[in-house]
């Protein structure tokens, strides 16, 4: 079955420190994997997205994030986090050959320490 | 500019009566779908549009309709059959290229049914 995992629902952050979110996907096609923020009441953004190519992608903000194919996973990382960046962060997973769906995790609330 | 705009922000409504969400967008693009989000549910898809006049069912349809006469617009009907409708929506769309798989969202409409 085709479905995406975040197992930290709720992480605390200080604010300098650094900051990785967990993502981990089943899925039969080649995935094309994505991390949307949404701040309270908005919608989603894009942050990053990996379709192929180099596995570590940089995104928005200073966001990165790392494709790891033998681990099904797609963590987000970002070295120095700003209070700014508390907020809901979503991964999803879509594929190369269906672009009708895509189906996304149950999202990791970020709160920022000052 | 671009982008997909939702109406309006808050909605309220009496139970039993049905009522019309809407969503817009100037990005030219030909998919649009419905998500509602619960707290701590992520986003769960209600129905999808990869083509004006012709619509598909998602994960939790039931008591939803929707519509797709123009390729800009995409409204979403909460009937009253639907058993719990308070919930936030959100609207998005994605061009239906390949190497472009992201979703572009609005920024919502918060529902409550009283």
């Amino acid at each position: 079955a085709q479905s995406v995992t975040q197992p930290d629902i709720h992480i605390t952050v200080s604010e300098g420190a650094s900051l990785e979110l967990r993502c981990n996907y089943s899925y039969g096609a080649t995935p094309y994997l994505f991390w949307y923020v949404q701040s309270p009441g908005q919608g989603l953004q894009l942050l990053l997205k990996y379709f192929s190519g180099d596995t570590l992608v940089q995104g928005i903000k200073g966001f990165e994030a790392e494709f790891k194919r033998s681990q099904s996973s797609f963590n987000l990382r970002k070295p120095s986090v700003h209070w700014s960046d508390a907020a809901e962060y979503f991964c999803a997973v879509g594929a190369e050959t269906s672009y009708d769906k895509v189906i996304f995790g149950p999202g990791t609330s970020l709160s920022v320490i000052p | 500019d671009g982008g997909i705009t939702q109406s309006p922000k808050y909605l309220f409504r009496k139970e039993g009566q049905n009522v019309t969400l809407s969503c817009e967008q100037n990005l030219n693009h030909d998919a649009m779908y419905w998500y509602r989000q619960d707290p701590g549910q992520g986003l769960r898809l209600i129905y999808y549009s990869q083509i004006v006049n012709d619509f598909q069912k998602g994960d939790i349809a039931e008591g939803y309709s929707v519509s797709r006469e123009k390729k800009e617009s995409f409204p979403l009907t909460v009937t009253s059959a639907q058993k719990n409708p308070t919930a936030f929506y959100l609207c998005a769309s994605k061009a239906r290229d390949r190497g472009s798989n992201e979703q572009y969202f609005g920024p919502g409409t918060r529902l409550t049914v009283t």
